[in-house]
């Protein structure tokens, strides 16, 4: 069975630009979860899918940021225009069922954006 | 609101010696508790968690941690560890009872360097 998938693993890209980040997640799993990591800082929660509804976006930095996740499957996410203060690992994670902490979350490896 | 500290960013340690990696919460309310752990070029992968009932958990690859509600601490401990184990251990906690899901709040990582 296949993992949560993230693409790309690295991305660089000048101040002011545009990128986006998609995440695959474990097929069937309706709960899709955005998290970034800064600077070596702590792990900090964006936002959760449920299919494609926003559940929770509190997470969300500014409205610089938008999550999309058509039709339930994969998720992107865009940064536009892009800052520096935006660098870090984002991970995406998927878990099966709502509200239940007796479910894993699985993390994909993550994507490491450097805006330079 | 609730928070995860981890009390130590690195933690240097030989071959086959015991290690614990501390980690504290703050919360008003009941929580489920998590440990993953980070492997190079990898994504977070769960160790254990802490749900409810027998406050020591025994986890993959050997590790375990005890739930310490007083001093509200999830401490993880391995007695004996390998070059294997050397990565980055990240403490998360997420609302029990009423909450039940899977957002999480993270510490801010443990690198753990296994030495020979």
């Amino acid at each position: 069975e296949a993992g949560v998938t993230q693409f790309p693993s690295h991305s660089v890209i000048e101040k002011g630009q545009t990128v986006t980040l998609r995440c695959d997640p474990i097929s069937g799993h309706d709960n899709l979860y955005w998290y970034r990591r800064v600077m070596g800082k702590e792990i900090k929660f964006l936002l959760h899918f449920v299919k494609e509804s926003k559940q929770d976006e509190s997470g969300m930095p500014n409205n610089r940021f938008l999550a999309e996740r058509t039709g339930g499957t994969y998720s992107t996410l865009k940064v536009q225009p892009a800052e520096l203060e935006d660098s870090g690992v984002y991970f995406c994670a998927s878990s099966q069922d709502l509200g239940q902490a007796n479910t894993e979350a699985f993390f994909g490896q993550g994507t490491r954006l450097t805006v330079v | 609101a609730q928070s995860v500290t981890q009390l130590d960013s690195q933690v240097p340690v030989f071959e086959e010696a015991p290690v614990e990696l501390r980690c504290n919460y703050s919360s008003s309310v009941s929580v489920y508790l998590f440990w993953y752990v980070q492997y190079p070029n990898q994504g977070l992968q769960l160790l254990l968690k802490y749900l409810s009932g027998s406050t020591l958990v025994k986890g993959i690859n050997g590790f375990e941690a005890e739930f310490n509600k007083s001093q509200t601490s999830f401490h993880l401990r391995k007695p004996s560890v390998h070059i294997s184990d050397t990565a980055e251990y990240f403490c998360a906690v997420t609302p029990g009872a009423s909450g039940g899901y899977n957002k999480l709040i993270f510490g801010a990582g443990t690198r753990l360097a296994v030495h020979p």
